[in-house]
């Protein structure tokens, strides 16, 4: 099993332009998540699907936009990159256990975004 | 507002040393609370904690919750240059599916 892979590894952008950042999962996993890591402020969460055809907005879902057409990809795009989007973007993906409590996310190695 | 606070931020301690790492929160509807170990790239599970005062144990790793005072350690004896990270805390919160991450420790590990 390759577990969450992401696609790109790497990106350069110029202000402006746009991309989508890829997120497979083959861990039949219901729910995803794209997360944005910058120094010192931990993991922060943009956008989480909690199944096929679903989408929510995280805690800094702007200036981003996410699609879940199959239950194994997860898609995040920028339509129009800013220079405060440059970061390191990570997708996770979890079973959801309601009880007991179970969530652990599995993640995968990252993208490093940077926007000229 | 919930938040997840994690100190020291940064710490530099020599090989064969002793560390604790430590995580307090302030949530509505507590559930869980889950460290990571990130090295390089993608952060990898370790522990997740729902009850007070069971510690659990992986290794010379273990960790302990507190539910009263609302805060997690993360111990590590005899620490190897291998233990240099950044581990990080979060906390899930009733029916929202989201974790709510701290910002992280460095730790490193000097021979």
């Amino acid at each position: 099993n390759a577990g969450v892979t992401q696609t790109p590894k790497f990106r350069v952008l110029k202000t402006g332009q746009s991309m989508t950042l890829l997120c497979a999962q083959d861990m039949n996993h219901e729910y995803m998540y794209w997360y944005r890591q910058d120094p010192g402020m931990g993991l922060r969460l943009i956008h989480y699907s909690v199944g096929e055809g679903t989408t929510a907005k995280g805690e800094v879902p702007d200036g981003y936009n996410v699609s879940r057409l199959k239950k194994q990809n997860f898609l995040l795009g920028l339509e129009s990159a800013a220079p405060s989007q440059t970061s390191v973007y990570f997708c996770a993906s979890s079973y959801r256990v309601r009880d007991p409590p179970y969530n652990e996310q599995f993640f995968g190695p990252g993208t490093r975004l940077t926007v000229l | 507002e919930d938040k997840v606070v994690q100190s020291p931020l940064s710490l530099v301690v020599h090989e064969g040393d002793t560390v604790t790492l430590n995580c307090s929160y302030e949530v509505t509807n507590f559930r869980s609370l889950l460290w990571y170990k990130q090295e390089k790239k993608a952060p990898t599970f370790l522990f997740m904690l729902t009850s007070s005062g069971i510690e659990k144990k992986s290794g010379r790793l273990s960790s302990i919750l507190d539910k009263k005072e609302l805060f997690s350690i993360l111990n590590i004896t005899a620490t190897q240059t291998g233990d240099s990270a950044i581990y990080l805390c979060a906390v899930e919160v009733d029916s929202n599916y989201q974790l709510i991450w701290g910002a992280g420790t460095k730790l490193i590990i000097k021979p």
